[in-house]
């Protein structure tokens, strides 16, 4: 069984500045994945970083990083420079190797503010 | 090709109707998927199609009926639903790592919007 828990329901940011989304996990697999995905208001879900369990060197995608903590079972996500086009839904999730369940959080609304 | 497609992106039905949700996509991908969004909820899996067969049915209700006609398509049949299934239906494609130590890494539609009147 999977959980993930997201504790920040809206949040929002001044245009340029860093925010940092939280999230916790739990999982019974030894080998997983974890993901950020975004879905803005025209409702695609986007993949905006993964990471793999094993690895612990933290993933990071141009202004977005991640802060992996596998003892704490944390996987937040750091945006740097907000911009406008950031303003979106975004979902915590995790997966376990090779399966195809997907466990999303309940999401974080961020709203970034000019 | 690194897309989802989706159509129809709206769809209003009545209860007796019966309606297809049309998927596709040409990334090479075997694994593909059905899900259910309710505002303001995360995705809820329904389906999930390995090679071309269903691998997975979330118990959904029959009403729901999926297809893989081919590796780059995926239908969802609908047929005398329920207003409480109005939502937004996403499709997504991954690789299928399934039984491997890889992530099944899920590229998602834009979705299409179902009211059900």
């Amino acid at each position: 069984a999977q959980t993930v828990t997201q504790s920040q329901p809206e949040m929002s940011v001044q245009e340029a500045e860093t925010v940092t989304l939280s999230c916790t996990y739990d999982t019974s697999e030894n080998n997983y994945y974890l993901f950020w995905y975004k879905q803005p208001p025209s409702r695609q879900m986007i993949l905006v970083i993964r990471q793999e369990a094993y690895k612990q060197q933290n993933a990071t995608e141009n202004r977005f990083s991640v802060n992996f903590q596998k003892a704490a079972k944390s996987f937040s996500l750091k945006i740097s420079d907000s911009q406008l086009g950031d303003t979106a839904m975004y979902f915590c999730a995790v997966s376990g190797a090779g399966s195809y369940q997907l466990t999303f959080g309940k999401g974080t609304k961020l709203s970034v503010i000019p | 090709d690194t897309e989802v497609t989706q159509t129809p992106k709206h769809l209003v039905m009545g209860m007796t109707n019966k309606k297809s949700l049309k998927c596709e996509q040409h990334m090479g991908h075997r694994a593909m998927y059905w899900y259910k969004q309710k505002a303001k909820k995360p995705p809820e899996l329904m389906f999930v199609y390995s090679y071309e067969k269903l691998s997975i049915n979330e118990s959904v209700p029959s009403r729901f009926s999926p297809e893989c006609p081919n590796s780059s398509l995926l239908n969802l049949h609908l047929h005398a639903l329920q207003p409480e299934d109005s939502a937004l239906y996403l499709c997504a494609s991954s690789q299928d790592h399934s039984g491997s130590s890889g992530a099944n890494v899920l590229t998602f539609g834009a979705g299409s919007r179902l009211t059900v009147l």
